[in-house]
């Protein structure tokens, strides 16, 4: 099983709805799980983190993080044209010194 | 603030020329990283320096790559030689201080070798 596994995609919703993204993670005890967003030809840009179980909400973007399921989500509501990327999941595992990068799921919003 | 600023944007180099990336991270921040970016592989840490200090390794390829931080804001990738395979996006963040991580990336470098 790969450290970080996300499905690569893409994932296509309309505008307006709700986009999910997923990720699931192999190492039990991993603590701090980043959402970074990286639009086509640019690089990792920070949006969402999560330390404890359970929501955090920022704006139309909630994470989700289950740790008995070593899960962890992101939601985006009212998902819009410019929210098309891929999103990287970001784990801190036990033992590692930094984080460990899935290898992202593009977004596609369509108007 | 400027943000983590590398250089080149691009380079397009032949198999077996050294090729040197550049970084600056943002003042201020004490943990510098360099990744390697593929389709095939996703983002893979390559080096982290902590105080100019490299803290974890274990990421660099092989003896072909090898990383440098002379000061807090000055750091470098040199890749000699250069292979075909070495072909990728590199890119250099920051952070605050060690055990944070919140990264900030830089543009990256697209390196090319022919």
């Amino acid at each position: 099983q790969k450290e970080v596994e996300q499905n690569s995609g893409p994932l296509s919703v309309p505008e307006g709805a709700i986009a999910s993204l997923n990720c699931t993670y192999s190492d039990r005890g991993s603590q701090s799980f980043f959402w970074y967003r990286q639009y086509s030809g640019k690089s990792p840009e920070l949006i969402m983190f999560i330390y404890s179980n359970g929501d955090k909400e920022d704006g139309r973007f909630t994470a989700q993080l289950n740790k008995a399921s070593q899960y962890v989500s992101l939601l985006i509501r009212d998902s819009q044209p410019s929210d098309s990327a891929t999103y990287l999941c970001a784990v801190k595992r036990p033992g590692y010194s930094t984080l460990t990068f899935g290898k992202g799921t593009m977004l596609l919003v369509s108007p | 603030d400027a943000g983590v600023i590398q250089s080149p944007r691009h380079e397009v180099t032949e198999m077996g020329q050294e090729v040197t990336l550049r970084c600056k991270p943002i003042s201020g921040h004490n943990s510098l990283f360099w990744y390697r970016q593929t389709m095939m592989r996703g983002l893979e840490l390559l080096i982290y320096f902590n105080n100019n200090v490299p803290i974890d390794d274990s990421g660099m390829p092989e003896d072909r790559f090898s990383a440098k931080m002379p000061n807090a804001s000055f750091s470098t990738l040199k890749i000699q030689p250069s292979e075909p395979r070495d072909s990728a996006v590199y890119f250099c963040a920051s952070s605050l201080s060690r055990g944070n991580e919140k990264l900030f990336f830089g543009s990256g470098t697209q390196l090319s070798v022919l």
